[in-house]
């Protein structure tokens, strides 16, 4: 089966633009989560879906957004992007309610400039 | 507190195995992973253990779990270069809500040298 895809694979954008990552998860995991991947910070969490639902959050701030559509695909949002937003961003899907542990897509490289 | 620590590198010659150490510091986490990162690419989920086990064996593979002292291990038998990548140790702890909490570690740079 197919696994989670995210698009683009690759970005690069200027300081103060906004950007849109995306996200589909493998067929029947409703669960949508994101993560931001730095050298320096690791893994991040920056939030979780599910039936369109924000289940929960991270530590980010507002400029980081995201929403999930009924067929379970997710994108984020970052706006006025700033050179320290530069990262690997991770899509995992899940089952939900199960501890199964999660299925990472490839991630989508944004670098700010 | 929440805390996932490992080291940052281990450097084996193939063939040898290679040991990956991990401590956490939530006792109430429910399972325990390992994933696997090579460049340009996601995590991959090797194994994971329940909490209440205290080993799990997968083909190479060797999880080891002292819930005591909070400490996990990954044993890779016979360690080719194909096994060099990054890997992460991570917990997951359930919400009251019923969904979970993912913890990672920092991860540990694994070299595996010809």
């Amino acid at each position: 089966k197919a696994g989670v895809t995210q698009t683009p694979r690759y970005l690069i954008k200027t300081r103060g633009q906004q950007v849109t990552l995306s996200c589909s998860p493998i067929s029947g995991h409703r669960s949508v989560s994101w993560y931001q991947q730095t050298p320096g910070q690791g893994l991040q969490f920056l939030f979780e879906y599910f039936s369109e639902t924000q289940r929960n959050k991270g530590n980010f701030p507002g400029r980081f957004s995201g929403r999930q559509f009924s067929n379970s695909r997710s994108e984020m949002n970052v706006s006025t992007l700033e050179l320290g937003d530069s990262a690997l961003y991770l899509c995992a899907s899940s089952v939900p309610g199960t501890a199964g542990g999660y299925t990472f897509g490839s991630g989508t490289r944004l670098t700010v400039v | 507190g929440e805390d996932v620590e490992q080291s940052l590198f281990l450097s084996v010659r193939e063939g040898d195995s290679s040991v990956i150490n991990c401590t956490y510091t939530d006792s109430s986490s429910t399972y325990l992973y390992w994933y696997k990162q090579e460049p340009g690419a996601g995590l991959q989920l090797l194994t994971y253990i329940f909490s209440n086990m205290d080993m799990k064996q997968d083909q190479r593979l060797t999880v080891l779990l002292n819930k005591k002292d909070k400490h996990l291990s990954l044993r890779i038998a016979d360690t080719q270069t194909g096994d060099s990548a990054i890997y992460f140790c991570a917990e997951s702890i359930r919400r009251v809500s019923g969904t979970y909490k993912y913890i990672f570690g920092t991860g540990t740079r694994l070299k595996v040298l010809a």
